[in-house]
């Protein structure tokens, strides 16, 4: 079964500091991979997509990583702010034109 | 540009009433999907529109049903409402040549009462 798992669930930190958030998929074929930015009650905003042959992708301070072969992905946030508290979804596209198979997200809170 | 537009922002409705949601792709975009978004859960895909015909759909009962127009606009209508049908719903849209690029609504949120 197609499966995107997320951890941690919830993550809270300090305005400044970096964060690490996690993605495990079971996702086959593989076809690419995204991290998602929802802010409460809106919808999500991509902030990187990375396909098979690409292992990290930045965008701001925003960076992730792919290891194809352990079917592990990770975003790092660095120096936070709190305009960053926000969920953050995994999301893997099975196959060309397949729907996408979603994680549950990491809700993370950056406070003061 | 116009980004994807959805109305209404918010509906408040009573189980058993039937309710229509819309969504307006992103300029040139001709693909719209539907997902279903419960507080603390990522979204949940219902099915997707190409060519007004519905083309791939989850695991969502036919109560679920949808339509697309040849303007490329969609509407997501849900019959004989249950409380757990209280959601965030997200219309995304993108280029069929292109399904990577998918593009999100600012979703509407839908009570059941």
């Amino acid at each position: 079964k197609n499966q995107v798992e997320q951890s941690p669930q919830s993550l809270i930190i300090l305005e400044g500091k970096n964060c690490t958030l996690q993605c495990n998929y079971t996702v086959s074929p593989f076809s690419n991979l995204r991290w998602y930015k929802q802010d409460t009650g809106r919808g999500p905003v991509s902030l990187t997509i990375m396909t098979f042959s690409e292992n990290t992708k930045s965008n701001g301070r925003y960076t992730a990583t792919l290891d194809a072969d352990t079917k592990q992905s990770s975003l790092h946030i660095t120096a936070s702010q709190l305009s960053d508290s926000a969920s953050y979804i995994c999301v893997v596209q099975a196959n060309y034109g397949q729907n996408f198979v979603f994680g549950p997200g990491t809700r993370l809170s950056v406070l003061p | 540009d116009a980004g994807v537009t959805q109305s209404p922002t918010h509906l408040i409705k009573t189980r058993g009433q039937q309710v229509t949601l819309r969504c307006s792709p992103k300029s040139g975009h001709d693909t719209v999907s539907w997902y279903q978004q419960a507080l603390g859960q990522g979204p949940q895909f219902i099915f997707q529109y190409y060519e007004e015909e519905e083309r791939q759909r989850g695991n969502f009962p036919d109560r679920f049903s949808g339509h697309q127009f040849p303007n490329y606009s969609s509407e997501l209508n849900v019959n004989a409402l249950l409380l757990g049908d209280s959601a965030l719903y997200l219309c995304a849209s993108s280029l069929e040549a292109a399904s990577y690029e998918q593009y999100f609504g600012p979703g509407t949120r839908l009570t059941v009462t």
